[in-house]
């Protein structure tokens, strides 16, 4: 099965850049997904990248993807107080007999300094 | 708004209780899935349903029992639960259950579940 690694946490100052790093196993994953988790909430999806893709940009974020070493990597520019979360990354997988998965890591916590 | 809403958002049980979690999705879409969140594990799946049929049972203990009448609703089935099942329970929906081109998985706020 998947393994997917994440560090547990992350402190900027807000008005900085964050980068958010993961590492995972299975190198069949075709999409992989960034989700963030506020307090109290469920997950809301945040962007994802297509394995035959480099970088994917949408408005503050920037998504990397090093395939040969199975190395993604989430960037928010001009991190705001808003952005403090978990986030978590999620590549996806079929593992056949119609069962599309994704495999989270443990969640990087980012905690936004005012 | 995901479009997956879950019932209720909190719930507390004692261990001889049965209750049951509902999940309704309005987006339309074919595959729902049940995930749990503990402190001290990662998520993890447990029951995927593709157009009404389970197609995935992430070894699961039998007292957790999911149904699913049809596409937009999904129940998981809650009897004589242990304290270590304490736990967020997220519901998550995506356009099919099969091959993953661009098949996104949306999921609902959860439902917070205390055994007691």
């Amino acid at each position: 099965g998947e393994d997917v690694e994440q560090s547990l946490f992350l402190s900027v100052r807000e008005g900085d850049s964050s980068v958010i790093n993961c590492t995972y196993t299975d190198s069949s994953s075709t999409y992989l997904y960034w989700y963030k988790q506020e307090p109290g909430a469920g997950l809301q999806l945040l962007t994802y990248i297509f394995s035959n893709m480099d970088m994917k940009q949408d408005q503050r974020l920037t998504v990397l993807l090093n395939k040969k070493d199975k190395h993604l990597s989430l960037r928010i520019a001009d991190t705001q107080t808003g952005d403090s979360a978990i986030y978590f990354c999620a590549p996806g997988w079929d593992s056949g007999a119609g069962s599309y998965q994704l495999t989270f890591g443990k969640g990087t916590k980012l905690s936004v300094i005012p | 708004e995901t479009g997956v809403t879950q019932t209720p958002r909190h719930l507390v049980m004692g261990m001889t209780n049965k209750k049951s979690l509902k999940c309704e999705q309005h987006l339309g879409h074919n595959a729902m899935y049940w995930y749990k969140q503990s402190a001290k594990k990662p998520l993890e799946l447990m029951f995927v349903y593709n157009f009404k049929e389970q197609t995935e049972n992430n070894s699961v203990p039998s007292r957790f029992s999911p149904e699913c009448p049809n596409s937009s609703h999904l129940f998981l089935h809650l009897h004589t639960l242990q304290p270590e099942d304490s736990a967020l329970y997220l519901c998550a929906s995506s356009p099919f259950g099969g091959s993953d081109s661009g098949n996104t998985i949306y999921f609902g706020e959860g439902s917070w579940l205390t055994v007691v």
